[in-house]
């Protein structure tokens, strides 16, 4: 079975920090980007940080960069975000998220697309004194 | 990039015909994909590509795109469907989600 489970969420206090895990399984690991996508309570989705299959490129939103750092470990399919001077609005729900990529044309020419296709259960950060 | 998505929520009939639209604030090609996620549960890929049906989606679902303005048509609203649905644009770093859109029963 194809899956992702998170682990590694709590309650910490400002300024303080969490490394997140995500465990794969059922697939090739290695052959994909996976991302990290938060939700906050009651609000909609926010995409924080993306990592290519050899993990030679990273990407992030402009709110966790520098603070965030997303790795993984292709040999023991797991990825991982490490998020360092945390703030009361990084509370949220994490999630783990694989890239599908599929491919589409337009103007006639080929383009990868984002289309997040495998979600873990999410991983709850809380953060408050 | 900027995705403007309307309205925030809306209330329907099964049966019914639902248009959900994003406009992103510069041009972004076709570089935009739809979610649907309800209530406690992972967000679920519908469409990519702006226009590509995903594999096991119904297809009373679909997209479209004029210039930088995307549309999710949900030809015959069904009880499942009742959900909030995300835009999402993959052309530029940072990815951008739209707002949501709440589609709830009437």
């Amino acid at each position: 079975e194809v899956q992702l489970v998170e682990s590694g969420g709590g309650l910490v206090q400002p300024g303080g920090s969490l490394r997140l895990s995500c465990a794969a399984s059922g697939f090739t690991f290695s052959s994909y980007w996976m991302n990290w996508v938060r939700q906050a309570p009651g609000k909609g989705l926010e995409w924080v940080a993306n990592i290519k299959q050899d993990g030679s490129e990273q990407h992030y939103v402009d709110s966790v960069e520098g603070r965030f750092t997303i790795s993984r470990d292709n040999a023991k399919h797991s990825l991982y975000l490490q998020m360092n001077s945390l703030r009361a609005e990084d509370t949220a729900i994490y999630y783990c998220v694989r890239d599908e990529a599929p491919r589409y044309f337009y103007g006639g020419s080929a383009y990868y697309s984002s289309a997040f296709d495998i979600w873990g259960q999410g991983t709850v950060v809380t953060v408050s004194s | 990039i900027q995705m403007t998505q309307s309205p925030s929520s809306l209330s329907a009939s099964v049966g019914d015909r639902v248009t959900i639209t994003c406009r992103a604030s510069q041009g972004i090609r076709n570089d935009l994909v739809w979610y649907q996620q309800k209530p406690g549960k992972a967000p679920k890929v519908l469409i990519y590509g702006a226009s590509n049906l995903q594999s096991g989606v119904p297809s009373r679902f679909s997209g479209s795109a004029s210039g930088t303005d995307f549309t999710l048509t949900i030809r015959s609203l069904q009880p499942e469907d009742f959900a909030t649905y995300y835009c999402l644009q993959d052309y530029d770093y940072p990815l951008t989600f739209g707002g949501g859109t709440k589609v709830e029963i009437k």
